[in-house]
């Protein structure tokens, strides 16, 4: 297993727009994450699945924004109608979760998006 | 989820140890502390985690003292590519979701 990996790597779309990212994990994590991070500041927790079931949302996660892992392996994030407030780097994460392990996360290398 | 205050920058130079402290006052009994590494452009990368005492890996150490309240992330014989931000995260496994990274501290080494 090679690790996170998300796609796409770089994505420039005009305001308004819809986009779609996809995160894969590491394949034995029952665990994903979704982070923001924006320069100079470390990551922000958008929300995260255990299996196919969102467990939580952040309140910085606006209606515009929604998040899936329809067979509890990859993840997708849209952002409708893009702004240009959305400009930032996505971090997925995955983590195989129980109650006796470290829950250590791994992360991917980020979508980074651009908004014009 | 304990807040976690750290210095937002350091320097050192190479082949010196490095010492990065963090205060998490708040931190709660089933609470872990976590310490990521991250470079420009990537992922944060997991460097070390631990619950009390003293842990240690390839490359770093982890001091937490009796009382929990802070902890100190050790790096020894720095390196050029050390440099990086570093962040400090106090959570328990339940809180995973909720993971609260800070600014982080920017270490820089100068050869």
């Amino acid at each position: 297993d090679t690790g996170v990996s998300q796609d796409p790597r770089h994505k420039i779309t005009k305001r308004g727009q819809n986009v779609t990212f996809r995160c894969d994990p590491i394949s034995e994590h029952n665990r994903l994450y979704w982070y923001r991070q924006t320069l100079g500041q470390g990551p922000e927790f958008l929300t995260y699945f255990q299996n196919e079931a969102q467990l939580e949302k952040s309140r910085l996660l606006s209606d515009r924004f929604s998040a899936e892992r329809p067979k509890g392996s990859f993840s997708t994030l849209e952002i409708q109608r893009t702004e240009q407030g959305d400009s930032a780097m996505y971090l997925c994460a995955s983590s195989f979760y129980s109650k006796s392990s470290s829950n250590e996360q791994y992360f991917g290398p980020g979508t980074r998006l651009t908004v014009t | 989820l304990a807040k976690t205050t750290q210095p937002i920058s350091m320097d050192s130079y190479e082949g010196q140890e490095v010492n990065i402290t963090c205060s998490h006052n708040n931190i709660a009994t089933n609470d872990y502390i976590t310490w990521y590494q991250q470079f420009p452009s990537q992922g944060p990368r997991f460097i070390i985690q631990g619950y009390k005492t003293k842990v240690t890996n390839e490359v770093a150490s982890l001091f937490i003292p009796a009382d929990r309240k802070s902890s100190t992330l050790s790096l020894p014989r720095v390196s050029l590519s050390d440099t990086a931000v570093y962040y400090c995260l106090a959570g328990g496994n339940t809180n995973a979701g909720k993971s609260t990274f800070g600014d982080g501290t920017t270490l820089t080494v100068k050869p």
